[in-house]
């Protein structure tokens, strides 16, 4: 069963801030990475897409990817408190089947 | 408008009277799944199907069936439902890069 690990938060981070959030998965053979971002009571909506070691930006988020560490970050700059949510990090674990963490939930206060 | 359509939104009933949540997709995936998600247990997938007439077991199958006789619907069906069902329901489409893209959700209550 493949695992993904998230600190389940609060994250809390003054509006402005760079918000940092983490995750960890347990296959070696990963190869593609998801964060999705969920308000409570809606339903995830995919934010950032990884599928190599490095970094890719998009606007103010930023996806970094350490494969031999078996990492996963997302940074969200100048935090805004519209970004208060929770995160979900997602790696594959079957044919388009993903497996999620618990998701990280990130305050941003005005 | 690529979407992913649930219905109903809300539903309250009882033990043991059958229902059926509707998810339809107009993207044309061939993939597509089922979750609930619970306080503290995350997402969990329930059944997912990788075409017509192709359907297999999540991680939290029991209680639950699915029917996928045409490539946009993929009806949920609870034959009996427990109060332990009661969850926010989501289904979900994938593309061939495996990005999911998810529908509104459907909360069920079973008294």
């Amino acid at each position: 069963q493949k695992e993904v690990e998230q600190n389940s938060g609060p994250l809390s981070v003054p509006e402005g801030a760079i918000a940092s959030l983490n995750c960890t998965y347990s296959d070696r053979g990963s190869q593609s990475f998801f964060w999705y971002r969920q308000y409570s009571g809606k339903s995830p909506e995919l934010i950032m897409s990884i599928y190599s070691n490095g970094d890719k930006e998009d606007g103010r988020f930023t996806a970094q990817l350490n494969k031999a560490s078996q990492y996963v970050s997302l940074l969200i700059r100048d935090s805004q408190p519209s970004d208060s949510a929770t995160y979900l990090c997602a790696v594959p674990s079957g044919y388009s089947t993903l497996t999620f963490g618990k998701g990280t939930m990130l305050l941003v206060s005005p | 408008e690529a979407q992913v359509t649930q219905n109903p939104r809300y539903l309250i009933t009882v033990t043991g009277k059958k229902l059926t949540v509707t998810c339809s997709q107009n993207m044309n995936h061939e993939y597509m799944s089922w979750y609930r998600q619970d306080p503290g247990l995350g997402l969990r997938q329930i059944y997912y199907s990788m075409n017509v007439e192709v359907t297999d077991k999540g991680d939290v199958p029991e209680g639950y069936k699915v029917s996928r006789k045409e490539k946009r619907n993929f009806p949920l069906i609870l034959e009996s439902p427990s109060p332990n069902q009661t969850s926010l329901y989501f289904c979900a489409t994938s593309d061939d890069r495996g990005e999911q893209y998810f529908g509104p959700g459907t909360r069920l209550t079973v008294l």
